[in-house]
């Protein structure tokens, strides 16, 4: 079975400043996709980010990238110029790219808090 | 348009009794998922629906959760004989499952908190 694992709690960042968020998976597939998912107080989760593990190139969207590393089944998430806005928590997620059901695998969340 | 929707925003209820958990998922998206995310599991997957039927159940935990979900759209999540364990958010995801899966998103609506006294 895939299994993720976030192994920070929770985090903190200055305004304006860069974090990162790690995030690493287990898996015996060689085809699958991952994704940052946020999660504020509102409880709707919101995708940021998703990379296909094929693609050796690492996928930004706007001020979020990530850094994929396959070979270390890790899966970062970077977030530049932080916001008051970015506060949230952050879950990491996997999901099989074979099969019909694209049910998600979901690490347990880094509580990202943005300082002014 | 319009994004998922779940009602109840919140419930609580008794040990013993049963509820029932409503989403309505973006008109047009074949699949939908319950998910359910509690403090010590994080978030867990339930269900997958795709139209009306229900292909993995493998993340029910017990035979008092049932679900389903009827003119490929609205879906119901039934607990029965609640347990203080339930206690969680409960989410619901839907795509639409066009384009496979290098496109496809989970778009999740605002969940359920449930809460069993």
């Amino acid at each position: 079975a895939q299994t993720v694992t976030q192994s920070q709690p929770e985090m903190s960042v200055q305004e304006a400043e860069t974090v990162t968020l790690s995030c690493t998976y287990d898996t015996s597939e060689s085809d699958y996709y991952l994704f940052w998912y946020k999660q504020p107080p509102s409880r709707q989760m919101i995708l940021v980010i998703r990379q296909e593990a094929y693609k050796q190139q690492n996928a930004t969207e706007n001020r979020f990238s990530v850094n994929f590393q396959k070979a270390a089944k890790s899966f970062s998430l970077k977030i530049s110029d932080s916001q008051l806005g970015d506060a949230a928590m952050y879950f990491c997620a996997y999901r099989r790219s074979g099969g019909s059901n694209y049910k998600l695998t979901f690490g347990k969340g880094t509580l990202l808090t943005v300082n002014p | 348009g319009a994004g998922v929707s779940q009602s109840p925003s919140n419930k609580v209820t008794e040990k013993g009794k049963d509820v029932e958990l409503r989403c309505d998922p973006i008109s047009g998206h074949t699949a939908l998922y319950w998910y359910r995310q509690s403090l010590g599991q994080g978030l867990e997957f339930l269900i997958y629906f795709q139209g009306n039927s229900a292909p993995d159940k493998s993340g029910l935990p017990s035979d008092r959760f049932s679900a389903e979900r009827t003119g490929g759209s609205v879906s119901t999540l039934t607990i029965q004989r609640t347990q203080q364990e339930d206690s969680a958010v409960y989410l619901c995801a839907s795509s639409p499952k066009r384009g496979g899966p290098s496109t496809d998103t989970q778009y999740f609506g605002p969940g359920t908190r449930l809460t069993v006294l």
